[in-house]
């Protein structure tokens, strides 16, 4: 399968915990994307990378979240002293290039308890 | 700033019967619009694209959609609707003259096809 992949799929964590999720894009993909989605609601943007420069932070991205890309192939996505609001879906999504589609992995279900 | 807007939360329609998906837009250049799918559990599945070029733009699973400039639209069709066609759905759009890389994406349409 040479699709973007995420690990973990599923994510079950207390309030106050750190948690960390990878996003391994599809492999000659150098820009990479970060969304989050609630119940009801389209994906938000959180966070862009282009190889391994993060270009742009959504508001929504708390101090508490931070994404890297260290050698510009998969990505990670922390989030530190988790709270019950930050149960969602986190997507992530490469592209080829600024005009090209996004395609995006199954995602991460996290649970904050 | 960039918006998208799907105004109708759910479309109910009978098998064999065409399909109309709601879509509009609002940014400051030009817009990039995407539809993607989604299924219960999956990730988002991409359909289709606007750049440039053509205003009626085909895609995957007999769907298609027209881009509308003058109506701010991109509405999604498909000619003979299926029963597996039932699924969310996303219009997004990116602006080109904020970069184009930040794609924002409606609250979608849940679709239910009765067989």
């Amino acid at each position: 399968d040479t699709g973007v992949s995420q690990d973990p799929r599923h994510k079950i964590t207390k309030r106050g915990q750190n948690v960390t999720f990878r996003c391994d894009p599809i492999s000659e993909h150098n820009r990479l994307y970060w969304y989050r989605q609630t119940l009801g609601q389209g994906p938000e943007f959180l966070t862009y990378f282009q190889n391994e420069a993060q270009l742009e932070k959504s508001r929504l991205l708390s101090d508490r979240f931070s994404a890297e890309r260290p050698k510009g192939s998969f990505s990670t996505l922390e989030i530190q002293r988790t709270e019950q609001g930050d149960s969602a879906m986190y997507l992530c999504a490469s592209s080829l290039s600024r005009t090209d589609t996004q395609y995006f992995g199954p995602g991460t279900r996290l649970t904050v308890l | 700033a960039q918006s998208v807007a799907q105004p109708e939360d759910q479309v109910n329609v009978a098998e064999g019967n065409p399909l109309t998906v709601k879509c509009t837009y609002s940014v400051s250049g030009n817009p990039y619009l995407f539809w993607y799918v989604q299924y219960p559990n999956r990730g988002l599945q991409f359909l289709l694209k606007y750049i440039t070029g053509d205003n009626l733009v085909k895609g995957s699973y007999g769907f298609e959609a027209e881009f509308n400039k003058s109506q701010t639209s991109f509405h999604l069709k498909k000619p003979s609707a299926l029963v597996s066609d039932s699924a969310l759905y996303f219009c997004a759009v990116r602006d080109e003259e904020a970069g184009g890389f930040k794609t924002i994406f409606g609250a979608g349409t849940r679709l239910f096809v009765k067989a």
